[in-house]
């Protein structure tokens, strides 16, 4: 079945600083990936659409300069949270659909700004 | 942004009890989906349904498409502990690569 590995699963960063976190499609190709956060005991909620080769489409209040998407492969899409606050820390998950296999979530990325 | 109508909220359950939780939606969606998500981990699907009154089983699951194609059920069977999570409904409004809408979550605890 369609595989989505996200990198990494637990990340602790300094105010100020930037994160970067990986999405790869380990065994198909997506041309398409989603982004979504998700605070505690919440649902999810969708930051934007990855597309290969193009400019992410971001939902309403997602600053797209905090959240850079680049989608430069098939199987690649990274989310770089730039100068990270304490009010950035959450559950970021990201999303690919495999044909058949439908809509594929990583394990999910914990973000905690101190 | 948008998200479906899912109820209820939180359940406590007997072990070997039956379930049932639903989404509904003002909208109507071509994908109904069903994910299990336990903690710090990301959503996994449980069962997909493509049809407009489409009845789909997966073990003790078993979920229904909407023959509005704006609702769906989720049920579960003889409840164990291992069904203890959070689940969540999801909707494809538009056929293609387009995100999917989420339910707030039904988080259900099994008690042994």
């Amino acid at each position: 079945g369609a595989v989505v590995s996200q990198h990494p699963s637990r990340v602790i960063c300094k105010s100020g600083t930037s994160v970067k976190i990986e999405c790869r499609s380990l065994d198909f190709q997506a041309t398409t990936m989603f982004w979504y956060r998700q605070f505690p005991k919440q649902s999810l909620m969708l930051m934007a659409t990855s597309n290969e080769g193009s400019k992410a489409t971001y939902e309403q209040g997602v600053e797209k300069d905090k959240f850079l998407i680049n989608h430069a492969s098939l199987t690649l899409s990274t989310l770089t949270v730039t100068s990270a606050h304490p009010e950035d820390s959450s559950f970021y998950i990201c999303s690919a659909k495999a044909g058949d296999y439908g809509y594929t979530f990583g394990s999910g990325t914990r973000l905690t700004v101190v | 942004g948008q998200q479906l109508n899912q109820s209820p909220q939180s359940m406590f359950i007997q072990e070997g009890e039956d379930v049932s939780m639903n989404c509904t939606s003002s909208s109507i969606f071509n994908t109904w989906l069903w994910y299990k998500q336990d903690p710090g981990e990301g959503p996994v699907l449980l069962i997909a349904l493509y049809k407009a009154g489409e009845l789909t089983s997966n073990g003790r699951l078993t979920a229904q498409f909407g023959i509005t194609r704006k609702d769906s059920f989720l049920n579960i069977s003889a409840s164990i502990p291992s069904d203890v999570g959070i689940y969540f409904c999801a909707g494809q409004r538009l056929s293609g690569n387009t995100p999917l809408v989420f339910g707030k979550g039904t988080r259900l605890s099994v008690i042994a």
